[in-house]
């Protein structure tokens, strides 16, 4: 079935660039997500990239598909104190209906 | 629009009694899911409903928890009994079949004693 993998913790400092990496395993999968979770609240869309593209840039948000690999990437730059949060990665699942969500990368930006 | 709306934001319970989670989608949404978050199992589908039927039930932990869909604009999911580890934060979900963006209720965090 589904499956997408991320690393659980990413430390980085203010003013520094953050790349938080995903894999997921089905290859049919349309499009892939980025998802924000700041304490206590609910998840909010940061973007997503449809599978026959291999980069999408939205300001300080670069996200990089490599379909071969099944590796998705979000890249923020200029990490602020207010990035910090846990980000989800997610893929549709074969039906291209639900959401399959990784654990989550908790991000701490130190200033 | 308001969003995905969830009740309530906390519920704090005693084991066996009766929980009822609800959830107001996003108007002219026609799916809806509900998802449960925890530390070890991170985020996972429930159930989720097209045109206010459920389509897939399969994530259900057990038949203590069921969920409904009356009509476009409500949704609930019922845990009866409820256990102590039934403890999470629930969301509800919903998007357009057309549209690729799921939206996220606020969830509700679920403590049962």
């Amino acid at each position: 079935g589904e499956d997408v993998e991320q690393s659980l913790f990413l430390s980085v400092r203010e003013g520094d660039s953050s790349v938080i990496n995903c894999t997921y395993t089905d290859s049919s999968s349309t499009y892939l997500y980025w998802y924000k979770q700041e304490p206590g609240a609910g998840l909010q869309l940061l973007t997503y990239i449809f599978s026959n593209m291999d980069m999408k840039q939205d300001q300080r948000l670069t996200v990089l598909l490599n379909k071969k690999d099944k590796h998705l990437s979000l890249r923020i730059a200029d990490t602020q104190t207010g990035d910090s949060a846990i980000y989800f990665c997610a893929e549709m699942d074969g039906t291209g209906t639900a959401l399959i969500f990784g654990k989550g990368t908790t991000l701490s930006v130190s200033s | 629009d308001a969003g995905v709306i969830q009740s309530p934001r906390h519920e704090v319970t005693e084991m066996g009694q009766e929980v009822t989670l609800r959830c107001k989608p996003i108007s002219g949404h026609d799916y809806l899911f509900w998802y449960r978050q925890t530390m070890m199992r991170g985020l996972e589908l429930l159930i989720y409903f097209n045109n206010n039927v459920p389509i897939d039930d399969s994530g259900m932990p057990e038949d203590r928890f069921s969920a409904k869909m009356p009509n476009a604009s409500f949704s609930t999911l019922k845990i009866q009994p409820s256990e102590p580890r039934d403890s999470a934060v629930y969301f509800c979900a919903s998007r357009h079949s057309t549209n690729e963006k799921l939206f996220f209720g606020s969830g509700t965090q679920l403590s049962v004693l």
